[in-house]
């Protein structure tokens, strides 16, 4: 069971190129998130999918765009990087649909780090 | 919003000792709240969580406490062990919402 897979591991980008973050989950969870982590504080939340067809932003969408393929697979796009968005990004999913209020537990990708020059 | 705070961004711990990690929250309606490990180069992963209804929660060697008069949790960890060592979120549940702390960094010492 691979849970949540993220690719690519790492990447460089320079200022003004473009990339999309793959992630793809295998447990038929309902929700999809996307998050950056930056030292010293935590993560925070880009943009998130409750349900299959359905995306929100999150607390600093700036800069990003996603898409919920299907069920399984939530892409994060830079249109065009800039140096703040070098960062940590994680994928995460959850079984209950955001916007239920209630147990709300996130299982995570490994990861994805982006140095953009 | 949310505002999550943690009380110390690092904790050393002797191997054997028990660990004590503090997390403060803003909001008096958050409803569910969450504790997270994260080892060096992996995801988040879930450690133990708590409703607001309940005060303390027990699962294999850790302990939430939370707080609701001061907006306090934390999380114990008994007999702390190296494969302990890593940074440790809280995470504050507002119906939906997650809001993290910028984690603590637990270092075991041999």
């Amino acid at each position: 069971n691979a849970g949540v897979t993220q690719t690519p591991k790492f990447q460089v980008l320079k200022t003004g190129q473009s990339m999309t973050l793959q992630c793809a989950q295998d447990m038929n969870h309902n929700s999809m998130y996307w998050y950056r982590q930056d030292p010293g504080m935590g993560l925070r939340l880009i943009y998130y999918s409750a349900s299959e067809g359905t995306t929100d932003k999150g607390e600093v969408p700036n800069g990003y765009n996603v898409s919920r393929l299907n069920k399984r697979e939530f892409s994060l796009r830079l249109e065009s990087a800039a140096p703040s968005q070098t960062s940590v990004y994680f994928c995460a999913s959850s079984e209950v649909s955001a916007g239920v209020p209630g147990a709300n537990v996130l299982t995570f990708g490994a990861g994805s780090r982006l140095t953009v020059l | 919003g949310e505002s999550v705070g943690l009380h110390l961004p690092t904790l050393s711990v002797q191997e054997g000792d028990n660990s004590i990690i503090n997390c403060a929250y803003s909001n008096s309606a958050s409803d569910y709240f969450i504790w997270y490990k994260q080892e060096s180069g992996k995801g988040p992963q879930f450690i133990i969580d708590i409703r607001s209804n309940m005060d303390k929660r027990q699962g294999q060697r850790v302990t939430v406490l939370l707080n609701k008069t001061v907006k306090h949790l934390s999380l114990q960890i008994a007999a702390t062990q190296p494969g302990d060592s890593a940074v440790y979120f809280c995470a504050v549940v507002n119906d939906y919402k997650l809001s993290f702390g910028a984690g603590t960094t637990v270092t075991v010492r041999a």
